[in-house]
């Protein structure tokens, strides 16, 4: 069966630092990847996602994420973090080969101190 | 630009009462809708989506149930409310097509006591 894990329930780190943020995927075709974020009692926003095609995805608010083949992977990156970027972040894979089902992470809490 | 607008904002209820909350779209024609529901402090579940009126598609049953009657609305409704229906509900849409983005609402705090 399909799911998707994100091992890092939080990750905490200074603003200037780089974020990578941590999601695998285990599915039996081609993988359709998405990163969305939701800040503090707000909804979901689309950050990026992987259909096909170059590994690196660039999305919205400087983030940017890569699909390893290799290793299930699609890492989700920033440089550097500003504190506006806390928020939950939550990787989703499409498992219903049409873009209608979505199976989501658990998500990463991420906090960027000042 | 289109807008997602939920109805109501926040709802507390009784276990075993009934409910239906609502999710309207404007400036976009034919979207494909969708439901979730996210327990406090944690993942997303699909429930539901829709690609045309009438049509509606259920991943995750958890007792409720969902109906199109518009070409853009989507309603959530049980009969009976449970205590694990507390949780937030979000509806959303993307554009018709494959693997296309999905725009999220603002979603519906429902607490059931």
């Amino acid at each position: 069966a399909q799911s998707v894990d994100q091992p890092d329930a939080h990750v905490t780190l200074y603003e200037g630092a780089s974020l990578e943020l941590r999601c695998s995927y285990s599915y039996s075709a081609a993988p359709y990847l998405f990163w969305y974020v939701q800040y503090p009692g707000q909804s979901l926003q689309f950050l990026l996602k992987y259909i096909t095609g170059d590994a690196v995805v660039k999305g919205t608010k400087g983030f940017e994420a890569e699909f390893r083949k290799s290793n299930s992977s699609f890492n989700l990156k920033k440089s550097p973090a500003h504190w506006s970027d806390s928020a939950k972040y939550f990787c989703a894979l499409d498992y219903g080969g049409s873009g209608n089902k979505l199976i989501f992470g658990t998500g990463t809490l991420l906090s960027v101190k000042p | 630009a289109q807008t997602i607008h939920q109805w109501p904002v926040a709802e507390i209820k009784a276990v075993g009462s009934p409910l239906s909350l609502g999710c309207t779209i404007k400036g976009k024609s034919s979207p494909n809708l969708y439901w979730y529901w996210q327990a406090t402090g944690g993942t997303l579940q699909q429930l539901f989506y829709s690609i045309t009126v009438g049509q509606v598609e259920s991943v995750v049953q958890l007792n409720l149930s969902a109906s199109r009657p518009k070409d853009d609305q989507f309603i959530l409704s049980t009969e009976k409310l449970l205590l694990s229906h507390s949780g937030f509900y979000l509806c959303a849409w993307s554009d018709w097509g494959h693997y296309a983005e999905q725009f999220f609402g603002p979603g519906t705090r429902l607490t059931v006591l």
